[in-house]
C-alpha cells in the first residue's frame, strides 16, 4: 500500500521554464490538496479538489495549474517558473466524510517534492 | 476562513523533561477539528494527535497531550519524557467543514539535548 506518492521528489528549473509535479493515491480518496511549504510560513493550500473533473483554488493558486482527470491522479503544473516558487511542495489526500465529522478524516501526506528555481 | 498562530520560532528541551508547544488559531465555524503534525529532517508529515471541537475532553497519545481552551481558541501540545526522536518541526494545523482544507500554523523548531 503505496499511499501517496509524489513525482519527481527534486528538480532544479530555470526561471521561465514549465513542468509537472504528480500526485498519486491508492487509497480511493475523494480529496486531494497540493500544499507549499516555505521557511517561517509553515504549509499553504495552492490548489484542491474534491472529485475526478473538479478543482479549485486555495491560499495561494497564482502561477499554477492543476488537473484531475482521474480520481487517483492530481497533477501540480508550473507553466512559467519564477524564483518565488522555490518551495517544498506537499500532496496529501483525504476521505470524505459528511456534516459535523467532515474534519474527522485525517489527510495523508506525500512524502514532498523540492522545486529550486534558478 | 480560518487561521492558526505559533509564537514560538524554537523550543528546546532537556532529554526526559517536559515542554509545552502553543498554539492560537481563530475560526468563524462551530464544528472544526485541531492538529498537530510533526515534521522530522525526513519531512513527512507525521499525525501526532487530533482534538474535536466538540469534545471537551483533552487528547492524550501516549507521551502525547493537549491542553484545548475551546473559548480562549489555545490548543498547546505538551511532550512528557521527551526524547531524541521528538526532535523535529511541530505544526498546528485547524479543519473546518470547508472541503477538509487543513490550515497550518508557522511551525515551531523542537530540539532535544541529551
Amino acid at each position: 500500500n503505496a499511499g501517496v506518492t509524489q513525482t519527481p521528489k527534486f528538480r532544479v528549473l530555470k526561471t521561465g521554464q514549465s513542468m509537472t509535479l504528480l500526485c498519486a493515491q491508492d487509497m480511493n480518496h475523494e480529496y486531494m490538496y497540493w500544499y507549499r511549504q516555505d521557511p517561517g510560513m509553515g504549509l499553504r493550500l495552492i490548489h484542491y479538489s474534491v472529485g475526478e473533473g473538479t478543482t479549485a483554488k486555495g491560499e495561494v493558486p497564482d502561477g499554477y495549474n492543476v488537473s484531475r482527470l482521474k480520481k487517483q491522479n492530481f497533477l501540480l503544473g508550473l507553466e512559467s517558473a519564477a524564483p518565488s516558487q522555490t518551495s517544498v511542495y506537499f500532496c496529501a489526500s483525504s476521505r470524505l466524510a459528511g456534516g459535523r465529522f467532515f474534519g474527522a478524516n485525517v489527510l495523508t501526506f506525500g512524502a514532498g517534492s523540492r522545486l529550486t528555481v534558478l | 476562513a480560518q487561521t492558526v498562530t505559533q509564537s514560538q520560532p524554537e523550543m528546546s528541551v532537556q532529554e526526559a523533561e517536559t515542554v509545552t508547544l502553543s498554539c492560537t488559531y481563530d475560526t468563524s465555524e462551530s464544528d472544526y477539528y485541531l492538529f498537530w503534525y510533526k515534521q522530522p529532517p525526513s519531512r513527512q508529515m507525521i499525525l501526532v494527535i487530533r482534538q474535536e471541537a466538540y469534545k471537551q475532553q483533552n487528547a492524550t497519545e501516549n507521551r502525547f497531550s493537549v491542553n484545548f481552551q475551546k473559548a480562549a481558541k489555545s490548543f498547546s501540545l505538551k511532550i512528557s519524557d521527551s526524547q531524541l526522536g521528538d526532535a523535529a518541526m511541530y505544526f498546528c494545523a485547524s479543519r473546518g467543514t470547508s472541503y477538509g482544507k487543513l490550515t497550518f500554523g508557522q511551525g515551531t523548531i523542537l530540539t532535544v539535548h541529551p
